[in-house]
């Protein structure tokens, strides 16, 4: 299987304190990307990074790669509430192409 | 953004029965489509990739006999659960790639609930 694996599983935090989820994957990649899903929903695209990148931001989302690790995290800072939702890393191996999701974080966020 | 829909987005079917679910790019045409499905509170897993006017290639462990995938046009795939039985119940998801994107985007649907009594 190509999945890849996440952890925590689960992980409840206070709202404003920050949350960071770790993916890791197990082929090389040409990208990861990271995805959002609230229970029982769809997917929401939060952020691609490329394997020639090392770090993105975008809001209050922080993203690194390692790839020599195969590795990724997703940081979230100040959370909130309204983050609580399960957080999903994708991996394809060419830009395009098939999606691996890993196993998933479920974060809850307690105000 | 892009959006892309499914169509129905609950079902429920008897066993024996079988169930299509459609998977609409609505504003762009999308060469590529992918058929994912999930069980409760775990991963999604890919089924299918669907590409128009060719055959589906399927992932291991996918039955091909079972999945029926189509995808006759640049904004319609479809996925048909034949003889439906309770262990296929799961929620579906599709997702679809523009034919001119070359960053690797993918948009996915809202999911589609399938129940099997």
């Amino acid at each position: 299987s190509q999945q890849g694996e996440e952890d925590p599983q689960a992980l409840s935090i206070q709202e404003g304190e920050n949350a960071t989820m770790n993916c890791s994957y197990k082929t090389s990649i040409n990208n990861l990307q990271w995805y959002r899903q609230n229970s029982g929903r769809g997917l929401v695209h939060l952020i691609l990074i490329r394997s020639n990148e090392r770090e993105k931001h975008s809001g209050r989302l922080r993203v690194t790669l390692d790839t020599s690790k195969k590795s990724s995290s997703l940081l979230i800072t100040a959370s909130r509430a309204a983050d609580t939702a399960s957080y999903f890393c994708a991996t394809s191996q060419t830009a395009g192409n098939q999606f691996y999701f890993g196993t998933g974080t479920s974060l809850t966020v307690i105000p | 953004g892009a959006v892309v829909s499914q169509h129905p987005s609950r079902v429920i079917c008897k066993s024996g029965t079988s169930v299509k679910i459609e998977c609409r790019s609505l504003d762009f045409q999308a060469t590529t489509m992918f058929w994912y499905r999930q069980f409760p509170k775990k991963s999604l897993m890919l089924m299918a990739t669907s590409n128009e006017g060719s055959k589906a290639t399927y992932e291991q462990g996918v039955e091909k006999d079972k999945f029926l995938i189509n995808h006759a046009s640049l904004t319609l795939s479809t996925l048909t659960v034949t003889s439906a039985h309770p262990e296929d119940s799961s929620f579906y998801i599709c997702s679809a790639r523009p034919g001119t994107s070359g960053r690797g985007e993918q948009f996915f649907g809202p999911g589609t609930r399938l129940t099997v009594l």
